[in-house]
């Protein structure tokens, strides 16, 4: 059964740093990994789509790479701001079925 | 620019009664799905749908039912709603195959009490 572990659970930075957020899931026959970002009471909007053949995706100041033999991705926010703060998601597709990540609370204080 | 609409935002039940969410897309979709997220468990998918007329059950399908007689509409009915059922409901919809981008709605926050 696959399981998708994102750590860590919560993150507290200073406005400015680059950081990393990890995903690891244990089977590596996906079709995709997707990264989410949900704001409070909200719904759940699309980052970054990573096909199973591709090593990474940018936009803006956000990068997510693959590593499909080892089970890993990674979300990189370069340049941190107060507005990035929310929880992040990331959800492997097997089949057409996503299987989500508990996510991290990101917090970017000012 | 729609998307997936979801409707109520909100809704409180007594046990027992039912209610449906309604789920609808405008990106004609063949995938459409439901999940709940609770706090510590993340989200779980309960149903999905390939197309018209064909669903199945995810993980956690047991106290709902679900029916697609339309690629536009994929709604969720709790036929005797219970206390364990308080959650936020997600609808999602997508295409079908390995490069599919998923797309969700608002949410639905119910509570039973």
């Amino acid at each position: 059964k696959q399981e998708v572990t994102q750590i860590p659970a919560a993150l507290s930075v200073p406005e400015g740093e680059n950081l990393v957020l990890n995903c690891s899931f244990t089977d590596s026959a996906i079709y995709n990994l997707q990264w989410f970002r949900q704001d409070p009471g909200k719904g759940l909007t699309s980052l970054l789509l990573i096909q199973s053949s591709q090593r990474e995706q940018t936009s803006g100041r956000l990068n997510a790479s693959l590593d499909k033999s080892s089970g890993r991705s990674t979300l990189y926010i370069a340049a941190s701001q107060p507005g990035d703060s929310a929880t992040y998601l990331c959800a492997v597709n097997q089949g057409g079925k996503l299987i989500f990540g508990q996510g991290t609370e990101l917090s970017v204080k000012p | 620019n729609a998307g997936v609409t979801q409707t109520p935002k909100f809704q409180v039940l007594k046990t027992g009664q039912s209610m449906t969410l309604q789920c609808a897309q405008d990106m004609n979709h063949e995938y459409m799905s439901w999940y709940r997220q609770d706090p510590g468990m993340g989200l779980r998918l309960i149903h999905y749908s390939v197309g018209a007329g064909i669903t199945d059950q995810g993980e956690v399908p047991n106290g709902y039912n679900v029916s697609r007689s339309t690629t536009e509409d994929f709604p969720l009915r709790l036929l005797s709603a219970a206390p364990s059922q308080t959650s936020v409901y997600f609808c999602a919809s997508s295409t079908l195959g390995a490069s599919t981008e998923a797309f969700f709605g608002q949410g639905t926050r119910l509570t039973v009490v």
